[in-house]
């Protein structure tokens, strides 16, 4: 079956550590994004792919680092400048151009602070 | 950035009920799409809407963009244990722009 798989479910980081949150689609999809996802509040884009090897800034990008060197895969580092790291990550895919609203999310990513 | 108004924020409602919610901006959208969030999961894409005044089913779920391209409306008739979550509206201003998205609406049955 085709997806989006994140993993894990549940992460733990301690202070001054950087983590890395895993993304893997294969449904053939050029564009991946990570939104970060806070009580009470809509989704807040952190960085987006449209092509491999090419990545744009969101909103929200400060604290965060990502890479694409391969289709499937949009791995996303929440390093240790990023100083409230507790939140919900969601990780999507679309096809590029015609129909890009439509997004398939993983499950997320719970992330805490010890 | 900028932001889309989703109200309700939350609703509590009896099994059965007709539900209503609405998103508005101070933009023009070319795109309008409701999501369904489940508690624990990614959100899934319900209703995708393309032209102003355009009203679209998706079983119980019905969906219009509003006629000024600024707002757009969600309606469940006869609401079931199953559609409790959250709802989001996102607008999209054109096929190459990331989509804006509005805050949710918490969608909660008394049993």
């Amino acid at each position: 079956d085709g997806g989006i798989t994140q993993s894990p479910k549940y992460l733990f980081r301690k202070e001054g550590q950087n983590v890395t949150l895993s993304c893997e689609q294969n449904l053939n999809h050029d564009a991946m994004y990570w939104y970060r996802q806070d009580p009470g509040q809509g989704l807040r884009l952190i960085y987006y792919s449209q092509i491999v090897n090419d990545f744009q800034k969101g909103d929200i990008a400060e604290g965060y680092s990502v890479s694409r060197e391969k289709k499937e895969s949009f791995p996303l580092t929440v390093t240790s400048a990023q100083k409230n790291p507790t939140a919900f990550y969601l990780c999507a895919s679309s096809v590029s151009g015609t129909e890009s609203e439509k997004l398939f999310f993983g499950s997320g990513t719970q992330l805490s602070v010890l | 950035g900028q932001q889309l108004n989703q109200s309700p924020q939350s609703m509590f409602i009896q099994e059965g009920e007709d539900v209503s919610m609405n998103c508005t901006s101070s933009s023009i959208f070319n795109t309008w799409l409701w999501y369904k969030q489940d508690p624990g999961e990614g959100p899934v894409l319900l209703i995708a809407l393309y032209k102003a005044g355009e009203l679209t089913s998706n079983g119980r779920l019905t969906a219009q963009f509003g006629i000024t391209r600024k707002d757009s409306f969600l309606n469940i008739s006869a609401s079931i244990p199953s559609d409790v979550g959250i709802y989001f509206c996102a607008g999209q201003l054109g096929s190459n722009y990331q989509l804006i998205w509005g805050a949710g609406t918490k969608l909660i049955i008394k049993p």
